[in-house]
């Protein structure tokens, strides 16, 4: 079973922030916080991961709470393209283990 | 990069046939590479781990002798789905651990649809 909990969808308005919320209540210390998204039709792409600081690329911001049981996704201006459903997983780093999908958060961007 | 390819991109098939997906790894070397499959309306599901020149190690309930994985080269790994089944039409994904980057990546996915 997947070790997080995501609202089963949002809405975000075309240019806004996109603010995706993870709970991961039993994460392990050596767990690391996973994104992926899924545009329709196409494999998982990876975004971004993070153990306990916040984290940021080209495509959006990981902001975990200092007790790490909760995770924040950022997109921080949304485009249509954005719409997909948000995997939050948590496993350890290095990539060599299954990773658990649940059923992610749909966000739509609506224009 | 970290581009992971899949083919067929989709491939429809009679009943009693065997179906071969490969999975490349382009721009890394990849000695772990996972088989996912993915339902309509689903999250994904793991299938099977391929690691490269062993025998790969499946999931419970998958059956290793319906679902063949060879994982000969660090950018190859197959699975060939034998003697299909209308059930058997699925989304099939894999996806390649990169160890410089320290996560996965996945490919586009084979849509298979069996008749």
């Amino acid at each position: 079973d997947a070790k997080t909990t995501q609202p089963p969808s949002m809405d975000c308005a075309e240019g806004r922030a996109a603010n995706l919320p993870c709970n991961h209540s039993t994460i392990s210390g050596n767990e690391y916080v996973y994104w992926y998204r899924q545009i329709h039709s196409q494999g998982p792409q990876y975004i971004i991961h993070g153990l306990k600081n916040n984290e940021t690329n080209e495509m959006a911001s990981l902001i975990i709470t200092e007790d790490r049981k909760s995770s924040t996704l950022i997109l921080p201006h949304a485009t249509l393209r954005d719409t997909a459903v948000y995997y939050c997983i948590v496993g350890p780093q290095g990539g060599s283990e299954k990773l658990v999908f649940g059923k992610g958060t749909k966000l739509t961007v609506n224009p | 990069g970290a581009v992971v390819s899949q083919h067929p991109s989709w491939v429809i098939c009679k009943s009693g046939t065997s179906v071969k997906i490969e999975c490349r790894s382009l721009d890394f070397q990849a000695t772990t590479m996972f088989w996912y499959r993915q339902f309509p309306k689903q999250s994904l599901m793991l299938m099977a781990t391929s690691n490269e020149g062993s025998k790969a190690t499946y999931e419970q309930g998958v059956e290793k002798d319906k679902f063949l994985i060879n994982h000969a080269s660090l950018t190859l790994s197959t699975l060939t789905v034998t003697s299909a089944h209308p059930e058997d039409s699925s989304f099939y994904i894999c996806s390649a651990k990169n160890t410089r980057k320290e996560t996965q990546y996945f490919g586009p996915g084979t849509r298979l649809l069996v008749l």
